[in-house]
């Protein structure tokens, strides 16, 4: 069974950076896509990134150039960061395997509980 | 990347069968099989429930289905259960490679 462990500051000062980590354990990291996922209080579901073992990343068009996602395959570890952040950047941040289940890497099949990340000074 | 739109609530009484819309473009769901849907329960992490529009993962009900007509997904919960109120969102593959959600819908069994 895949579990996914979210660790990181909860509280970000505006204009710094975010800076999490996803300790995966339970399965390969050389397996599948791994991905980050972002809920602001009280609202939707919002994609931020994709990596492959390989080096393959994809980023959210609206936050590129502000973001970036990594692997640490010798601590089976993704991690995510987010520069110049602002309180629009609040959120439970979800660290997410991205699976392929036949057809193409589409599916999000195991989350980690999620951490909450408040940007204020 | 344009979001998904899905209805914001949806109800229906034990027993009766409810569907949500997700509608898309001919760049996400119109393009694509890769349409999947997640149910997060208050205060928990979303879980997955379909995928590749009409296919369930083990161990999830099959009360739930799916299916897609052009840029628009559907999920249909049969036989209504109080366990089933929760959000649900859909999510699609993009032709830029990215993934876009919808909004999220609630339902509430009356």
């Amino acid at each position: 069974q895949v579990q996914l462990q979210e660790s990181g500051p909860g509280l970000v000062k505006p204009s710094e950076t975010l800076s999490l980590t996803c300790a995966v354990s339970g399965g390969s990291i050389s397996d599948s896509f791994w991905s980050w996922v972002r809920q602001p209080p009280g609202k939707g579901l919002e994609w931020i990134a994709n990596i492959h073992y390989k080096g393959d990343t994809y980023y959210n068009p609206s936050l590129e150039g502000r973001v970036a996602i990594s692997l640490d395959t010798s601590k089976s570890e993704c991690s995510l960061k987010l520069g110049s952040v602002t309180a629009a950047d609040t959120a439970v941040y979800f660290c997410v395997r991205l699976n392929r289940y036949g057809g193409g890497w589409s599916v999000f099949d195991y989350w980690g509980q999620g951490t909450l990340v408040t940007v204020s000074s | 990347q344009s979001a998904l739109t899905q209805p914001a609530s949806v109800s229906g009484s034990p027993g009766q069968s409810i569907t949500i819309s997700c509608t898309g473009t001919t760049s996400d769901i119109g393009a694509f099989y890769y349409v999947s849907w997640y149910q997060q329960q208050l205060g928990k992490a979303p879980r997955l429930i379909l995928y590749d529009v009409t296919n369930r993962p083990s161990g999830v009900s099959d009360r739930f289905s799916g299916s897609r007509s052009g840029s628009t997904a559907s999920l249909t919960i049969s036989g209504l259960q109080t366990e089933d109120e929760a959000d649900y969102y859909c999510c699609s593959y993009t032709s830029s490679s990215t993934f876009v959600f919808g909004p999220g819908t609630k339902v509430t069994v009356l």
